[in-house]
């Protein structure tokens, strides 16, 4: 059954370092999301991605936080400089529909545990 | 904020059906009702999905009621591994984002 990956698993970084999350979403999907929990709280929206553009982001994804589909496969999020709170699980999502279809089931990878120090 | 509403936490049995409630009482007429799990540390994963009529797949069955208000995702024969939060969301067809609220904390006991 095909899967989203996220590599890589743990990622330990210094307070003001850049990160870069990456991420292989569904071959055939069309739409890309990122995701954040900070530990003990709730999944919170971060970015949608589609036709290779953003098409919706939440007020946590500031200027530190870019997103890119760099080839036919990757999906990456990048953090620009970071901070403590940005220490969280990060999830990517995907989803094969289309804007108007019904079909909105997202298939969430694994998840990347950040740690900033 | 998230539009349902669902107790925190619930226990069951294993070998039993557990049934966990949602609320949704101020859901439109083109908006879906979702339901996500989360095991423990892994990332959410699709249960089933809803608009008015019941709808059953291989992992649960989804029962929604006639005025849209509310619903109850069936585990028909809970094991151990569906220990999980499981997420009611509700979502407009136009729209892709996930809202996750707190949701319900299941705990499957042998």
């Amino acid at each position: 059954e095909p899967e989203v990956t996220q590599t890589p698993s743990h990622q330990v970084t210094q307070m003001g370092q850049e990160v870069i999350l990456r991420c292989v979403p569904i071959s055939n999907h069309l739409y890309f999301y990122w995701y954040r929990q900070i530990l003990g709280q709730k999944v919170e929206f971060l970015v949608s991605f589609y036709n290779n553009e953003i098409s919706e982001k939440s007020e946590i994804f500031d200027d530190q936080f870019s997103v890119e589909r760099p080839d036919g496969s990757n999906f990456t999020l990048k953090i620009r400089s970071t901070k403590l709170e940005d220490s969280a699980m990060y999830f990517c999502a995907s989803h094969q529909g289309a804007p108007g279809t019904t079909e909105k089931e997202q298939f969430f990878g694994p998840g990347t545990r950040l740690t900033v120090l | 904020d998230a539009k349902t509403t669902q107790p925190p936490s619930m226990d069951c049995a294993e070998g039993r059906a557990a049934n966990l409630p949602c609320n949704h009482s101020t859901i439109s007429g083109n908006e879906y009702v979702y339901w996500y799990r989360q095991i423990h540390s892994q990332g959410p994963q699709y249960i089933i999905h809803g608009l008015k009529n019941n709808e059953t797949n291989e992992m649960a069955s989804l029962i929604i009621t006639e005025d849209r208000k509310s619903s109850t995702l069936i585990l028909p024969h809970a094991t151990l591994r569906d220990t999980a939060v499981y997420y009611c969301i509700v979502l407009n067809s136009g729209y892709s984002t996930l809202t996750f609220g707190k949701g319900t904390m299941l705990l499957v006991s042998p």
